[in-house]
C-alpha cells in the first residue's frame, strides 16, 4: 500500500518569509494530492491538491509542485502570516481511493 | 450548503462501554470515509463507503467496530466495548466520487476512562 513522509515536522518562521513542506510517496500509481490545514480542536481543511497530470498549482499564497519521477510533492507558502500556524497535512491518493496522510508538520509563524 | 455534520463532538465513557458516532455527509456526495486520528497524527482511514456498500474495511478492527450507512447517506460507526486505546477523534469526510476532494466533519473526540 502507499506510504507518504512528510518533512519537517516542526516548522518555525518569521512572519512574512516563506515555509516549505515536502512529502514523498511510495506508490507509483498516486494521482491525487491532496493539502490540508488543521488548527488546534479543528477538522483538516483542504487548502490546495494537485494532479498527476498537473506539475505545478497556486493560489495566491500557496503553491503545490509535484515532481512524479522522484515523487516528491511540495507545499509553499509565501509571505506567512500568524494566521498560518497550523498543523499541514499532506496526503496522496490512487485510482481506488486509498488515500494515505503523512504524519503532519506544525508550523508556527512568530510576528 | 452544510458541511459533513457529525455527532457527538464530544464522548466520555468508561471502557467495556459501547459508543456510537453518526455522520451526515454533504448532500449528493456518495463517498463517505471514516478515518481516526490519534494526537500528532495524520487521520488513518478506518472504513471508506460508495454508497451504501463498504468498499475498504481493511483497517477496521471488526471484533469491536463496526459501522453502517443503510440508506447511502448518513452513517454511524460503533464500538463494543470500546478500551482505553480507543480515545482518539473520529472524523468522518466525504466526496463526490473516487480521487475527489475529501472534506471533513468537526469529528468526535472519544475519552476512554
Amino acid at each position: 500500500g502507499e506510504n507518504v513522509e512528510q518533512h519537517p515536522s516542526t516548522l518555525s518562521v518569521q512572519e512574512g518569509d516563506s515555509a516549505v513542506i515536502k512529502c514523498t510517496y511510495s506508490d507509483s500509481a498516486s494521482n491525487y494530492f491532496p493539502w490540508y490545514k488543521q488548527e488546534l480542536g479543528k477538522r483538516p481543511q483542504l487548502i490546495i491538491d494537485i494532479r498527476s497530470n498537473v506539475g505545478e498549482k497556486k493560489d495566491q499564497r500557496i503553491a503545490v509542485t509535484l515532481n512524479k519521477t522522484a515523487k516528491h510533492f511540495s507545499l509553499h507558502i509565501t509571505e506567512t502570516q500568524p494566521e498560518d500556524s497550523a498543523v499541514y497535512f499532506c496526503a496522496a491518493s490512487n485510482w481506488n481511493n486509498d488515500m494515505r496522510f503523512g504524519a503532519g508538520t506544525r508550523l508556527t509563524v512568530k510576528p | 450548503e452544510a458541511g459533513v455534520v457529525q455527532s457527538p463532538r464530544y464522548k466520555i465513557i468508561e471502557k467495556k462501554q459501547p459508543v456510537a458516532f453518526w455522520c451526515n455527509p454533504i448532500s449528493g456526495h456518495n463517498t463517505l470515509y471514516w478515518y481516526l486520528q490519534n494526537l500528532g497524527q495524520g487521520p488513518e482511514l478506518l472504513i471508506r463507503y460508495e454508497n451504501e456498500e463498504a468498499v475498504d474495511d481493511s483497517q477496521l478492527p471488526k471484533d469491536r467496530f463496526s459501522a453502517e450507512r443503510l440508506k447511502g447517506v448518513d452513517s454511524t460507526l460503533k464500538i463494543q466495548p470500546a478500551e482505553l486505546g480507543d480515545s482518539a477523534v473520529y472524523l468522518c469526510a466525504s466526496s463526490s466520487g473516487a480521487t475527489e476532494a475529501q472534506y471533513f466533519g468537526p469529528g468526535t473526540r472519544l475519552l476512554v476512562l
